[in-house]
């Protein structure tokens, strides 16, 4: 069955701080991966996208890596913000017959950064 | 652009009541889908439709019905809202050019209470 899992849950953290989520899955056949910012009350947002043949994407003080042998990725903030509380939610596509994808959602990581 | 817009924002129904949310899009993107977001789970596929008049099953459609007459509004109806469909709803879109590859764009969600 194709799963996404991410970790930790929840994350508290002082600003200026880096820190990691992670995000493993299950997923054949793999077609890429997404990383989504999504703010309290609003709708996710996307920050990267990687395929099977990217290892590390950057998008300001966001970094994704992605390792296909393990089935794992990273997002790396670094130099933490107030803004930056949010939940962060991975999400992988599988490929399904002809040109349709199907799109597995991680229940996302809930990052709070503490002044 | 005002890019992805949902309405109501909030809305309280009982047990056994119907009601549509409406959302739409002025980016011109063919894709279009709806999402259901409970705690601690991913956000999870209800409907979509990759045109005008055009639409199909995602993994949780019972109870929820869909149209697409226009590329710009994809509504969603509950037929007779039961307590399980509290949630928060998501409509999002996407360009068609290699369907759910592309980023998916989403609206600021409507909070459904079914009492």
């Amino acid at each position: 069955k194709n799963q996404v899992e991410q970790s930790p849950q929840s994350l508290i953290i002082l600003e200026g701080k880096n820190c990691t989520l992670q995000c493993n899955y299950t997923v054949s056949p793999f077609s890429n991966l997404r990383w989504y910012k999504q703010d309290t009350g609003r709708g996710p947002v996307s920050l990267t996208i990687m395929t099977f043949s990217e290892n590390t994407k950057s998008n300001g003080r966001y970094t994704a890596t992605l390792d296909a042998d393990t089935k794992q990725s990273s997002l790396h903030i670094t130099a933490s913000q107030l803004s930056d509380s949010a939940s962060y939610i991975c999400v992988v596509s599988a490929r399904k017959r002809g040109s349709n994808y199907q799109l597995i959602w991680g229940a996302g990581t809930k990052l709070i950064i503490k002044p | 652009n005002a890019g992805v817009t949902q309405t109501p924002k909030f809305q309280v129904l009982k047990t056994g009541q119907s009601m549509t949310l409406q959302c739409a899009q002025d980016m011109n993107h063919e894709y279009m889908s709806w999402y259901r977001q409970d705690p601690g789970m991913g956000l999870r596929l209800i409907h979509y439709s990759v045109g005008a008049g055009i639409t199909d099953q995602g993994e949780v459609p019972n109870g929820y019905n869909v149209s697409r007459s226009t590329t710009e509004d994809f509504p969603l109806r509950l037929l007779s809202a039961a307590p399980s469909q509290t949630s928060v709803y998501f409509c999002a879109s996407a360009r068609r050019d290699r369907g759910f590859q592309e980023t998916q764009y989403f609206g600021p969600g409507t909070r459904l209470l079914v009492l």
